[in-house]
C-alpha cells in the first residue's frame, strides 16, 4: 500500500505569505504527527493528533502555526505571515496503533525568501 | 525521555559491517531504544527497536549492554545505499508524551566504495 505523501515537495513562500502544507497518511492510521527539521538537525515534533482530535499541539513554535485534521484522516499545517526562520523541511507520520512504530512522509521543504 | 549520544560521523567500507554506538545511561526500566535512519531528501525511516534483548531484523541487528546503558546498531553488509544520518531515540512504552519521537542530531555514515 501506499505510504505517507506529502504536498508540495518543495515551496518558496515571500516572506508575510500564508503557506499551507498538506498530508496523506496510511490509510487506515490514526495518529499523525508533524516535525519540523532545520538544516543540519533532527526532526523536532510540532503536534499530534489522534483521529480528527489535535491532543498536542506543545511543539508549535508560535501561534502563526496552525494544524487541522477535520476528518480524521489528511491533515494540513498551515503558517500564517511566513518568516524567514520558518524556513526548513516539515515532515509527517502517521501511526496505526499506539506501540506501532511512526512511518514518515518525505516532507517539504519550505524557504522563505 | 533519556537523552541518547551520538558520534557525528563514521565511516565504512561497502561490503564491511557498520557498527553504530549509542550512549543513554540515564535510561529507565520502562524505555525502548529505538533506531530510525534518514536518507538525504527523505524521510526518517524505521529500522528496529528493542527493551532488553538484542534483535536482529532484515535490516540490522541491534546489541543492548545488560546494563541497558548503550546499545549497537549493526549494520553486517554495509552497502552505499546505507549511507545516511542513524537516530538513537529512546522512547518509553506508555504514559505521558511517550508518543513524541525525540531526535538528537544523529550519525552521519557515509559508506564509502
Amino acid at each position: 500500500g501506499a505510504g505517507v505523501s506529502q504536498s508540495p515537495r518543495y515551496k518558496v513562500a515571500k516572506r508575510g505569505q500564508d503557506v499551507a502544507l498538506r498530508c496523506d497518511p496510511i490509510s487506515g492510521h490514526v495518529s499523525l504527527f508533524w516535525y519540523q527539521q532545520a538544516l543540519g538537525q533532527g526532526p523536532e515534533f510540532l503536534t499530534y493528533f489522534q483521529n480528527e482530535a489535535q491532543l498536542d499541539k506543545s511543539g508549535l513554535p508560535s501561534d502563526r502555526f496552525f494544524a487541522e485534521r477535520p476528518e480524521g484522516s489528511v491533515s494540513t499545517l498551515k503558517i500564517q505571515r511566513t518568516q524567514q526562520e520558518d524556513s526548513a523541511v516539515y515532515l509527517c507520520a502517521s501511526r496505526g496503533r499506539p506501540r506501532e512504530t511512526q512511518y514518515f512522509g518525505p516532507g517539504t521543504r519550505l524557504l522563505v525568501l | 525521555d533519556a537523552k541518547t549520544t551520538q558520534p557525528p560521523s563514521m565511516d565504512c567500507a561497502e561490503g564491511r559491517a557498520a557498527n553504530l554506538p549509542c550512549n543513554h545511561s540515564t535510561i529507565s526500566g520502562n524505555e525502548y531504544v529505538y533506531w530510525y535512519r534518514q536518507i538525504h531528501s527523505q524521510g526518517p525511516q524505521y529500522i528496529i527497536h528493542g527493551l532488553k534483548n538484542n534483535e536482529t531484523n532484515e535490516m540490522a541487528s541491534l546489541i543492548i549492554t545488560e546494563d541497558r546503558k548503550s546499545s549497537t546498531l549493526i549494520l553486517p553488509h554495509a552497502t552505499l545505499r546505507d549511507t545516511a544520518v542513524y537516530y538513537c531515540i529512546v522512547r518509553a512504552a506508555s504514559g505521558g508524551s511517550n508518543y513524541k519521537l525525540t531526535f538528537g542530531k544523529g550519525t552521519l555514515l557515509t559508506v564509502n566504495p
